[in-house]
């Protein structure tokens, strides 16, 4: 069974701090994704790495995916309160299924 | 378009009684997803269809769950008889194909409080 894994758990932050989530499995995943989630809503995707070793970069939010492809991290600079949410981590098996993490309860207070 | 649209919003019922969520699809999308997500297990998959055919429900926990999806447009999510742990959030996504790199795009989903 693949499982990916997400550290911290919840994280709570002043504005204007730096922050990084861990994604990470022992399984190999075909690509892997970062959504978004708001209280009541459903999640947003934020963004896809594909090939081992990927770097992108959303405004203040840095993706990247690890060599061997079965870890990521997500880097926040300068966190705004906008920023607050769960932060979820989701792989895609060889078809195409997606496994999601557990997340990250992210609080950024002013 | 106006996304993944879920219905009802919120459901409050007691345990036994059955519960149908509804699900309309993003149009021209192929593939409808069923999830739910707990404190415990986060977003569990359910069940997903191909062109209203279900192609993998590994993730329906018992035979209380059923899914159909009668057309491209509507899909619906019954459970009977219904248990407390069932409660959760019970989301609805679509995506336009399954592969890498695929965006799966989720309705405001429905909360379920079974009593």
């Amino acid at each position: 069974t693949q499982l990916l894994e997400q550290s911290p758990q919840f994280l709570s932050i002043q504005e204007g701090e730096n922050l990084t989530v861990y994604c990470n499995s022992s399984s190999v995943f075909s690509s892997l994704q970062w959504y978004r989630q708001e209280p009541g809503e459903g999640p947003v995707l934020l963004v896809t790495v594909v090939t081992g070793g990927e770097v992108k970069k959303l405004k203040r939010l840095t993706f990247q995916f690890g060599d061997a492809r079965k870890d990521s991290s997500l880097h926040i600079t300068a966190a705004q309160p906008g920023d607050t949410g769960l932060y979820l981590c989701a792989g895609a098996n060889q078809g195409g299924k997606l496994i999601f993490g557990q997340g990250t309860e992210l609080s950024v207070k002013p | 378009d106006a996304g993944v649209i879920q219905s009802p919003r919120h459901e409050v019922t007691e345990m036994g009684q059955e519960v149908t969520l509804r699900c309309k699809p993003i149009s021209g999308h192929d593939y409808l997803f069923w999830y739910r997500q707990t404190m415990m297990r986060g977003l569990e998959l359910l069940i997903y269809f191909n062109n209203n055919v279900p192609i993998d429900d590994s993730g329906m926990p018992e035979d209380r769950f059923s899914a159909k999806m009668p057309n491209a447009s509507f899909s619906t999510l019954k459970i009977q008889p219904s248990e407390p742990r069932d409660s959760a959030v019970y989301f609805c996504a679509s995506s336009p194909f399954l592969g890498q790199g695929h965006e799966q795009y989720f309705g405001p989903g429905t909360r379920l409080t079974v009593t």
